[in-house]
């Protein structure tokens, strides 16, 4: 059973170009979760979707930023019209349905804005 | 809203040595707790956890006992290893919430 995926790992876009993260979570797990980490930071909870549904987006930034996780394929965070503030480690969790489940993380996307 | 505090890094630490990260939490009602690691390349493992108060988490001789009292959730090992070289989180999840919040992590390093 493949752990969960990200990709890419490394990404570079300039100023005002979009970027888009994927996320496939693993086999059996329908919950993901998304986390920004900045420089020195620890990890920021952005968002949380089940299949078709966004249950949480408290984290999100108002503007810019989305996320979907659809009926097939994988989970993708979307940064339109990129900054250098949004040069981050993002990272992806997955967990199967039920009570406190575990989340199992990904590498992470490395996404440095020039 | 919820927060969690944790020792500042980095640690640096000789091989067999004793090992305590701090961490300290604030939160509402009676958050889960956790310890994720995080080894170079990769991505955040769980290294522990408990749910309620006095329940002490253990594995692969790393400790943590949830003490309500202090609020705290310090992270213990007794020997450590090279491979115990990472950076490690303190994070909760409050009350059935399916989300972390998380301590800033502390980078451990292990000498030989």
């Amino acid at each position: 059973n493949a752990g969960v995926m990200q990709n890419p790992r490394h990404l570079v876009r300039r100023r005002g170009q979009e970027a888009r993260l994927r996320c496939s979570p693993m086999k059996g797990h329908s919950h993901v979760y998304w986390y920004r980490q900045l420089p020195e930071e620890g990890l920021k909870f952005m968002v949380y979707l089940q299949k078709e549904n966004i249950i949480d987006e408290s984290g999100m930034p108002k503007e810019r930023f989305s996320a979907e996780f659809p009926k097939e394929g994988p989970s993708i965070l979307r940064i339109q019209q990129v900054v250098r503030g949004d040069s981050a480690a993002y990272f992806c969790a997955s967990s199967p349905p039920g009570p406190q489940p575990e989340a199992f993380f990904g590498q992470g996307t490395r996404l440095t804005v020039v | 809203g919820d927060s969690v505090t944790q020792m500042e890094g980095p640690v640096t630490l000789s091989e067999e040595a004793f090992l305590t990260i701090n961490c300290t939490y604030t939160a509402t009602g009676y958050p889960s707790l956790f310890w994720y690691v995080q080894y170079p390349g990769e991505g955040l493992q769980l290294l522990l956890k408990a749910t309620k108060a006095d329940d002490k988490g253990s594995n692969k001789g790393f400790e943590a006992t949830y003490r309500k009292e202090t609020t705290s959730f310090h992270l213990e090992k007794g020997s450590v290893q090279v491979s115990d070289s990472a950076v490690y989180f303190c994070a909760l999840s409050e009350g059935g919430s399916e989300k972390l919040v998380f301590g800033k992590g502390t980078k451990l390093t292990v000498n030989p």
